[in-house]
């Protein structure tokens, strides 16, 4: 069964630190990863995806992908209240794919 | 920007009676979806549609669900008759498909159940 694993949280972490989330994927067929926001009793927003191993920057944000130790984080520098919210990790196993695996999420609190 | 739009926002019914959640996807998108997520807990998938047909499903997608796409625009989900545990957030989602991966949620359908 393919699953995505996330610490729950919640992660506290202080404003202007930097916040580290992680994910862990089953499927070695997982070709493309999201990082989605999700605040309480909205949907879920897109932050950033990637595809290849290594680094990816976004402004505050930069995901890494580690497909030999099935990884991936999301790190959020110069953490602000307005990005306390749940963060959803999905997997798409190939471009041609149909379902996007969703991780149970993290929740984090910056703290002012 | 384009989005994805659902109706009702909030809905509530009755257990037994049949409810149906309306989404238009983004315009030239080719793969939808329906997930759900009960309060407090994780994403979950439901079904996804291609081509006009079921692509894939969940095990939650049981023969109470169906979805159709009756027009060239819309996209729907019916639950038969409604149970108390089918009362979740109800979101739609589409894809491109031409290149594009990124899945684009529209704001959810809340259902009650009472």
């Amino acid at each position: 069964q393919k699953e995505v694993e996330q610490n729950s949280g919640p992660l506290s972490v202080p404003e202007g630190a930097i916040a580290s989330l992680n994910c862990t994927y089953s499927d070695r067929g997982s070709q493309s990863f999201f990082w989605y926001r999700q605040y309480s009793g909205k949907s879920p927003e897109l932050i950033m995806f990637i595809y290849s191993n290594g680094d990816k920057e976004d402004g505050r944000f930069t995901a890494q992908l580690n497909k030999a130790s099935q990884y991936v984080s999301l790190l959020i520098r110069d953490s602000q209240p307005s990005d306390s919210a749940t963060y959803l990790c999905a997997a798409l196993r190939d471009n041609y794919g149909q379902n996007f695996v969703f991780g149970p999420g993290t929740r984090l609190s910056v703290l002012p | 920007e384009p989005e994805v739009t659902q109706t009702p926002s909030h809905q509530v019914t009755q257990m037994g009676q049949e409810v149906i959640l309306r989404c238009v996807p983004i315009s030239n998108h080719l793969y939808f979806y329906w997930y759900r997520q009960i309060l407090g807990q994780k994403v979950e998938f439901l079904v996804s549609f291609y081509n006009n047909e079921i692509s894939e499903k969940s095990e939650i997608f049981d023969d109470q669900f169906s979805v159709e796409r009756p027009d060239g625009s819309n996209f729907t989900l019916k639950i038969r008759s409604t149970k108390l545990e089918d009362s979740a957030m109800y979101f739609c989602a589409s894809r491109s498909g031409a290149g594009g991966n990124t899945i684009y949620f529209g704001e959810g359908s809340w259902l009650t159940v009472v």
